[in-house]
């Protein structure tokens, strides 16, 4: 069973689409969580961090829930611009600063 | 500021070149990394810097040589090199390597070719 399991698409939503990807993780001992989107030949860039509260940035939304290892991230409106890699991201248990990565989910937002 | 630059952008080497890539953050981060990506497949971890010490090497072959030379600089010395290292090197920082400040930031890669 792979650490970080990410549906990888792809997604193909019309502009304004509302979509939501999931992820769920196996180390229940895992300290943080991120979103990072990632453009096509580009760098990862960080979307979000992921608290167990919930938390908003404009049109996304993450949430995480502990007891069931599993995190979502949702856009609502969706932009021609949204259309990118979405990697789901977890530390592992020890503090060393390894980040797990998912395979990454792909949006494609069409006109 | 979250800016991690990188050089070069491109670099072409033959199995037989030495050559190094650079990394450099002024965001007055403690620890760096250097990941390795191939096409549709995520980042993979090689090695990580925290306090420019060698905290972690994830059993990457001796050709690869990372160097720390201090807390605003990361190089990756290359020589030997395979085809099959031919990849896009990524390197990170964060402000520590845990706690509430550990969100990693991304340099916009060296797109490396092995001939």
């Amino acid at each position: 069973r792979k650490e970080v399991e990410q549906d990888p698409g792809p997604f193909n939503v019309p502009e304004g689409a509302t979509v939501a990807f999931n992820c769920t993780y196996s180390n229940s001992a895992s300290q943080s969580f991120f979103w990072y989107r990632q453009d096509c030949r580009k760098e990862p860039k960080l979307l979000m961090s992921v608290y167990s509260s919930g938390n908003e940035d404009g049109r996304f939304t993450a949430q995480l829930n502990r007891a069931s290892q599993y995190i979502s991230l949702l856009i609502r409106d969706s932009k021609l611009s949204d259309s990118a890699t979405y990697l789901c991201v977890v530390t592992g248990s020890s503090n060393t600063g390894k980040l797990i990565f998912g395979q990454g989910t792909t949006l494609q937002v069409k006109p | 500021d979250t800016e991690v630059t990188q050089t070069p952008k491109h670099l072409v080497m033959g199995m037989t070149n030495k050559k190094s890539l650079k990394c450099e953050q002024h965001m007055g981060h403690r620890a760096m990394y250097w990941y390795k990506q191939k096409a549709k497949k995520p980042p993979e971890l090689m090695f990580v810097y925290s306090y420019e010490k060698l905290s972690i090497n994830e059993s990457v072959p001796s050709r690869f040589s990372p160097e720390c030379p201090n807390s605003s600089l990361l190089n990756l010395h290359l020589h030997a090199l395979q085809p099959e290292d031919s990849a896009l090197y990524l390197c990170a920082s964060s402000q520590v390597l845990s706690g509430g400040a550990n969100e990693q930031f991304f340099g916009p890669g060296t797109r490396l070719t092995v001939l």
